[in-house]
């Protein structure tokens, strides 16, 4: 069964600081990863997908694949209190219309 | 940006009776919608994928006799929930792929149905 795992949290950083998730899929067929923000009572809005190994920047936001390792993860810089909410990591197994396979998302806290 | 709408918005009905609820792509075609649940607290669930113009693909553990989806056009998808129950309260997102190159997964607002 595919899975992909994440720390439930709450992971709480001080406001300006670096808020890292983590995520593992067991998948390794998978080829495209998604991290997803998602605000209580709210349908998930995409912040970020990546599909080759590295890093890729985008604003505040990178996230990091490693394939081998089977991990992504995404970091937020200068963490603001808006940035408060789940994060949800998705795989996909390929670049078609295959469904997403969703973590269980992490709550994140940012502290004024 | 690619747009995915869903009505209603927020249902509450009474245990025993049939909810409908309608996920359209404005502004794209869809073959393909996908159906999630979300219980509280909980993550995504996929119940379903919808296809246009042929039988919903449903996940394991899913009735389809109680999950009805029915994907008449490349723009519109419905779920109905039939003899719902209490337990069948829950956050319900669709979903529909667009965009161009990664094919991005666009969701809808979400509809939240409260059975009585």
């Amino acid at each position: 069964q595919k899975e992909v795992e994440q720390n439930s949290g709450p992971l709480s950083v001080p406001e300006g600081a670096i808020a890292s998730l983590n995520c593992t899929y067991s998948d390794r067929g998978s080829q495209s990863f998604f991290w997803y923000r998602q605000y209580s009572g709210k349908s998930p809005e995409l912040i970020m997908f990546i599909y080759s190994n590295g890093d890729k920047e985008d604003g505040r936001f990178t996230a990091q694949l490693n394939k081998a390792s089977q991990y992504v993860s995404l970091l937020i810089r200068d963490s603001q209190p808006s940035d408060s909410a789940t994060y949800l990591c998705a795989v996909r197994a390929n670049f078609g219309n295959e469904k997403l396979t969703f973590g269980t998302g992490t709550r994140l806290t940012i502290i004024p | 940006g690619a747009v995915v709408s869903q009505h209603p918005s927020w249902v509450i009905c009474k245990s025993g009776t049939s909810v409908k609820i309608e996920c359209r792509s404005l502004d794209f075609q869809a073959t393909t919608m996908f159906w999630y649940r979300q219980f509280p607290k909980q993550s995504l669930m996929l119940m379903a994928t919808s296809n246009e113009g042929s039988k919903a693909t449903y996940e394991q553990g899913v009735e389809k006799d109680k999950f009805l989806i029915n994907h008449a056009s490349l723009t519109l998808s419905t779920l109905t929930v039939t003899s719902a129950h209490p337990e069948d309260s829950s956050f319900y997102i669709c979903s529909a792929p667009g965009g161009t190159g990664i094919n991005e997964q666009f969701f809808g607002p979400g509809t939240r149905l409260t059975v009585l």
